[in-house]
């Protein structure tokens, strides 16, 4: 079946440390999003990829970096520049950029110990 | 910045109803339309996408769109207490990602 794996489901992170959010897709998708969801709120883009090797900022990236070495893989590390990094994490992703919909992974609940 | 606006609700309507989603945008040149269901604690999933003006229909969804009026909505005939979730709209805009709307809560009362 294909889809969109995000791991770990549930992720801690101490004070000063990065952590790294995996999201794997075998839909062969071009284009891969990440998205930040807080509570009673709608989705913020992260960093978004259209093809491997190249990236881009959405709105609100920093504290955050990403890497697309294979069309497959697209992981998020959250570093200890995000002050705040207590969320939802959603992984996207979708065929292009061009008015196609986004398919969703299951995210990643992010909290602070 | 091209903004997404939808009213947060909660919209509570009775088991049987018709219920109404609306969405508004602020980029004119917007030209693809998406509605997605978010259960809570869950991740969006699609139930809807529009790209030319007036209704399309499946099953008991219904979107809506008026470019003219930078308007969007999503109908649900029959609502179902299993339609209670948060209505995610997003709008895309040429070669950019999508924008999402904060959503709308929907409560199904039976």
């Amino acid at each position: 079946d294909g889809g969109i794996t995000q791991s770990p489901k549930y992720l801690f992170r101490k004070e000063g440390q990065n952590v790294t959010l995996s999201c794997e897709q075998n839909l062969n998708h071009d284009a891969m999003y990440w998205y930040r969801q807080d509570p009673g709120q709608g989705l913020r883009l992260i960093y978004y990829s259209q093809i491997v090797n190249d990236f881009q900022k959405g709105d609100i990236a920093e504290g955050y970096s990403v890497s697309r070495e294979k069309k497959e893989s697209f992981p998020l590390t959250v570093t200890s520049a995000q002050k705040n990094p207590t969320a939802f994490y959603l992984c996207a992703s979708s065929i292009d950029l061009l008015g196609q919909p986004q398919h969703f992974g299951d995210g990643t609940r992010l909290s602070i110990l | 910045q091209k903004e997404v606006e939808q009213n947060s609700g909660p919209l509570s309507v009775p088991e049987g109803a018709i219920a109404s989603l609306n969405c508004t945008y602020s980029d004119r040149g917007s030209q693809s339309f998406f509605w997605y269901r978010q259960y809570s604690g869950k991740s969006p999933e699609l139930i809807m996408f529009i790209y030319s003006n007036g209704d399309k229909e499946d099953g008991r969804f219904t979107a809506q769109l008026n470019k003219a009026s930078q308007y969007v909505s999503l109908l649900i005939r029959d609502s179902q207490p299993s339609d209670s979730a948060t209505y995610l709209c997003a709008v895309r805009s040429g070669n950019t990602p999508l924008v999402f709307g904060k959503g709308t809560r929907l409560s199904v009362i039976a």
